[in-house]
């Protein structure tokens, strides 16, 4: 079974902080791709990354990083200097391999950041 | 004009109404979706459309029914909803289903409130 977990409910930081946003899957699928999203107030998610499971190197993206873990199933992601532009909720998915369906996102329940002035 | 929209942004309705719920996608897509996005919970993906053929249906309560009339046109047909209905409902959109790569963009979905 697919299975995403965010267990930070919810995160305050000051402006400027740092700030990581963790994430735990849990599949039996040696193929897989794991994805964030953005949902600011106005509702739309927005794409961020998608990361397949062979492929292990950070990334990084401006104020953007993300930690892929195969080893404890994570895949975390970082704010570097926080702005209040990032406050959102943010959704870590899992989208399994080659078999039918496998094109479903399963989400986790997100994790609601507040970037304070 | 942007990726995936959505009309109305917000809807109120009441528990005897019928209301459709639209998604445009602009992007030159083959596959749309509808999810639900109810508080505290995981985004539910309710249909899936590939080539304007359905091709999931998660054990979606009767009441909800979708129609796909092309590829860049997606609706939700709403009748006798219940209040526990009430939620944020996402559109979205991809290359195509069951792409290994695929990944799917969202619209700014659509508020309901049923009364």
């Amino acid at each position: 079974a697919q299975k995403v977990t965010q267990a930070q409910t919810e995160i305050s930081v000051v402006e400027k902080e740092d700030v990581t946003l963790d994430c735990v899957y849990e599949t039996r699928d040696t193929t897989y791709y794991l994805f964030w999203y953005k949902q600011p107030p106005s509702g739309e998610l927005v794409f961020l990354i998608r990361r397949n499971s062979f492929d292990e190197q950070n990334e990084i993206s401006g104020r953007y990083s993300w930690n892929f873990q195969k080893s404890t199933s994570s895949f975390n992601f970082t704010i570097t200097a926080s702005q209040v532009v990032d406050s959102a909720v943010y959704f870590c998915a899992l989208r399994g391999g080659l078999k039918a369906g496998a094109n479903n996102l399963f989400f986790g329940t997100g994790t609601r950041l507040t970037v304070i002035p | 004009e942007t990726g995936v929209t959505q009309t109305p942004r917000h809807l109120v309705m009441g528990m005897t109404n019928k209301k459709s719920l639209k998604c445009e996608q602009h992007l030159g897509h083959n596959a749309m979706y509808w999810y639900k996005q109810s508080a505290k919970k995981p985004l539910e993906l309710m249909f899936v459309y590939s080539l304007e053929e359905r091709v999931e249906n998660n054990s979606v309560p009767s009441r909800f029914s979708p129609e796909c009339p092309n590829s860049s046109h997606l609706f939700l047909h709403l009748h006798t909803l219940q209040p526990e209905d009430s939620a944020l409902y996402l559109c979205a959109s991809s290359q195509e289903w069951g792409l290994i790569t695929d990944t799917q963009y969202f619209g700014p979905g659509t508020r309901l409130t049923v009364l």
